[in-house]
């Protein structure tokens, strides 16, 4: 079956540093999106991208977040800047369709910010 | 108000027995709702989902089922299996149109003794 995969598994970045989480979502869906886990927390929504462009974000993905799909089959998270609250489990996910039908998530990034 | 709650940080059943994991919703616009099971160091596995034109939708040995009136949804899995320990999420796009993202419960952990 195929599936959304990420990478790294563990990312470990100094504050201040910038950082690029990948994913590769399931190649014939067309919405793709970030969510993000803090320890402990409920898993949150960071973005959605579809068409090349951005769809939707959360007031958590400021200006230090981007998104970027360079090619057919990559689709990435950039944090400019990281910071200590940016510790967290990145989830990329991705869906055929929109309007919140099943989104097919990643196995995730672990991020810590030393 | 988009929120929607699991109130049961965990459960804990023994195999074979029936597991009843709950959800509340506060918007009684939410019209759609799914289900997702995570295992640790793994991203959220979509499990089944239900419409509010429905009241029940059964998947095998998973059930969930919707209870508008009372904002309220549960999943039942009968019988249950040591394989289904778990955290279990609730999850609902916002009734608000266009939007992609998915909101979040906190998670029920599931714990199946055999």
């Amino acid at each position: 079956e195929p599936e959304v995969t990420q990478t790294p598994s563990h990312q470990v970045t100094q504050m201040g540093q910038e950082v690029i989480l990948r994913c590769v979502p399931i190649s014939n869906h067309l919405y793709f999106y970030w969510y993000r886990q803090i320890l402990g927390q409920k898993v949150e929504f960071l973005v959605s991208f579809y068409n090349n462009e951005i769809s939707e974000k959360s007031e958590i993905f400021d200006d230090q977040f981007s998104v970027e799909r360079p090619d057919g089959s990559n689709f990435t998270l950039k944090i400019r800047s990281t910071k200590l609250e940016d510790s967290a489990m990145y989830f990329c996910a991705s869906s055929r369709t929109g309007g919140g039908q099943p989104q097919h998530f990643g196995d995730g990034t672990r991020l810590s910010i030393l | 108000d988009q929120q929607v709650k699991q109130n049961s940080p965990s459960l804990s059943v023994q195999e074979g027995r029936i597991s009843i994991l709950n959800c509340d919703y506060t918007n009684s616009m939410f019209d759609y709702f799914l289900w997702y099971k995570k295992y640790p160091a793994e991203g959220p596995t979509f499990l089944i989902s239900i419409s509010s034109i429905k009241d029940k939708n059964e998947d095998g040995r998973f059930t969930v089922f919707l209870n508008k009136s009372a904002k309220h949804l549960s999943l039942h899995i009968v019988p249950s299996q040591p394989g289904d320990s778990a955290v279990y999420f609730c999850a609902a796009p916002p009734p608000e149109g266009g939007s992609e993202k998915l909101v979040f419960g906190k998670g029920t952990k599931l714990t199946v003794n055999p």
